[in-house]
């Protein structure tokens, strides 16, 4: 079984602009989580979607949004980018009755 | 929210030791928690987790113990191999608050040959 696929890899914007990054959670799994990881700072919660809802969100100010399909998929868009933006976006997907997060490999997004 | 904290952010150990990693967490309401390894480059990798309800769990080369007393979680390794280089981090789940883990900030653990 496939892991969770995140793309692109690496991501390079200035600021000002939008990114949007996307997420495929192992085949099954209706819950996908996002993380921002800095570092320093560890990972910390951006928000979770299960069945196209956002069913929880962290500390993060509006210019972050997610978005979840029919077919599970996820996307995270940020909008007026900051150089504190920079970062590796790390998606989780969670299997219905679980707990445990399965990450994938994460974008790394820098913002010039 | 709670925080969840590593008492060391480094760790050098010999090739064949036991390693210790330990971390703190201040929520006495948590009830489980999971061990995350990860390699430069890579998402992190599920190790080993523990529901509040045990104060120990042994998985192959890995034990994590729970000490609810003193709200202490430890991941203990065995005979630490050079692919066990890694940061390592726990993660506390708060369900009834938000339904989210909190995340430490890591302990980089470095295998010396």
């Amino acid at each position: 079984k496939a892991g969770v696929t995140q793309t692109p890899r690496y991501l390079i914007k200035t600021r000002g602009q939008q990114v949007t990054l996307s997420c495929s959670p192992i085949s099954g799994h209706r819950s996908v989580s996002w993380y921002q990881q800095t570092p320093g700072q560890g990972l910390q919660f951006l928000f979770e979607y299960f069945s196209e809802t956002q069913r929880n969100k962290g500390n993060f100010p509006g210019r972050f949004s997610g978005r979840q399909f029919s077919n599970s998929r996820s996307e995270m868009n940020v909008s007026t980018l900051e150089l504190g933006d920079s970062a590796l976006y790390l998606c989780a997907s969670t299997r219905t009755g679980s707990e445990k997060l399965f990450f994938g490999s994460g974008t790394q997004l820098s913002v010039l | 929210g709670e925080s969840v904290g590593l008492h060391l952010p480094t760790l050098s150990v010999q090739e064949g030791d036991n390693s210790i990693i330990n971390c703190a967490y201040s929520n006495s309401a948590s009830d489980y928690f999971i061990w995350y390894k990860q390699e430069s480059g890579k998402g992190p990798q599920f190790i080993i987790d523990i529901r509040s309800n045990m104060d120990k769990r042994q998985g192959q080369r890995v034990t994590v113990l729970l000490n609810k007393t003193v709200k202490h979680l430890s991941l203990q390794i065995a005979a630490t191999q050079p692919g066990d280089s890694a940061v390592y981090f726990c993660a506390e789940w708060e369900s009834g608050t938000g339904n989210q883990f909190y995340f430490g900030t890591g302990t980089s653990l470095t295998v010396i040959p």
